[in-house]
């Protein structure tokens, strides 16, 4: 599993609450991605990270932001949840100093705004 | 732009059957394509990936370049490759990953 976890892995909120989902690896990879799986949309990248504090914008931004201060922690933070925002989230590392491709998943958050 | 197709939502086929789940992709540069699959209550996990060129459970994919397409094909279907899977497109010199939507694949026995 590439030391990779991810919490909560369940959660409901209210329209309009913050929500901050954490992604931790063990084992000090630079490349860590938030995606959001969807049906009929598959897998949508959110925010990725190559290195503590620098991190860039993924198709699906907009209500997402990110933040890397040390290494093995990427947060995604979903600054007011709307229900449009209800999603199974996913957290991915890419081992080595580069993504050739290979991504190692979490097992996923599931996140319900009601 | 850059984009992954999947054109078929789900596939359904029996036992023993021949399987191909279709993947296009939309790309100017020279592209690195991937499968990924996810069984039931497993994470999302590599199948195989087109530079290598290899069998992984059976399945092969070629990559067409002259109709951008990385179809993923098994000859005889078996009951464990029920799974959603994900054609990916890596974007040479980008540090990113573009899936497609995802094709849930049903084996009937």
């Amino acid at each position: 599993d590439a030391g990779i976890t991810q919490s909560p892995r369940h959660k409901v909120t209210e329209t309009g609450t913050p929500v901050t989902l954490r992604c931790h690896q063990t084992e000090n990879h630079r490349y860590m991605y938030w995606y959001r799986q969807d049906p009929g949309h598959g897998l949508r990248l959110i925010h990725y990270s190559y290195g503590v504090k620098d991190t860039d914008k993924g198709e699906v931004s907009d209500g997402y932001s990110v933040s890397r201060s040390k290494t093995e922690d990427f947060l995604l933070t979903l600054e007011s949840a709307t229900s449009s925002q209800t999603s199974v989230y996913f957290c991915a590392i890419s081992p080595g100093t580069a993504n050739t491709g290979e991504l190692f998943f979490g097992e996923g958050s599931r996140l319900t705004v009601l | 732009a850059q984009r992954v197709t999947q054109p078929e939502k789900l596939l359904s086929v029996f036992k023993g059957a021949p399987v191909e789940l279709k993947c296009n992709y939309s790309y100017s540069g020279s592209p690195e394509l991937f499968w990924y699959v996810q069984y039931s209550r497993q994470r999302l996990q590599l199948l195989l990936r087109h530079i290598s060129r290899e069998s992984i459970k059976g399945f092969t994919a070629d990559l067409n370049k002259g109709e951008t397409s990385f179809h993923l094909k098994k000859p005889f279907a078996q009951e464990e490759d029920s799974a959603m899977y994900y054609c990916a497109l890596r974007i040479q010199g980008a540090q990113k990953l573009v899936f497609g939507q995802g094709t849930r694949l049903t084996i009937n026995p």
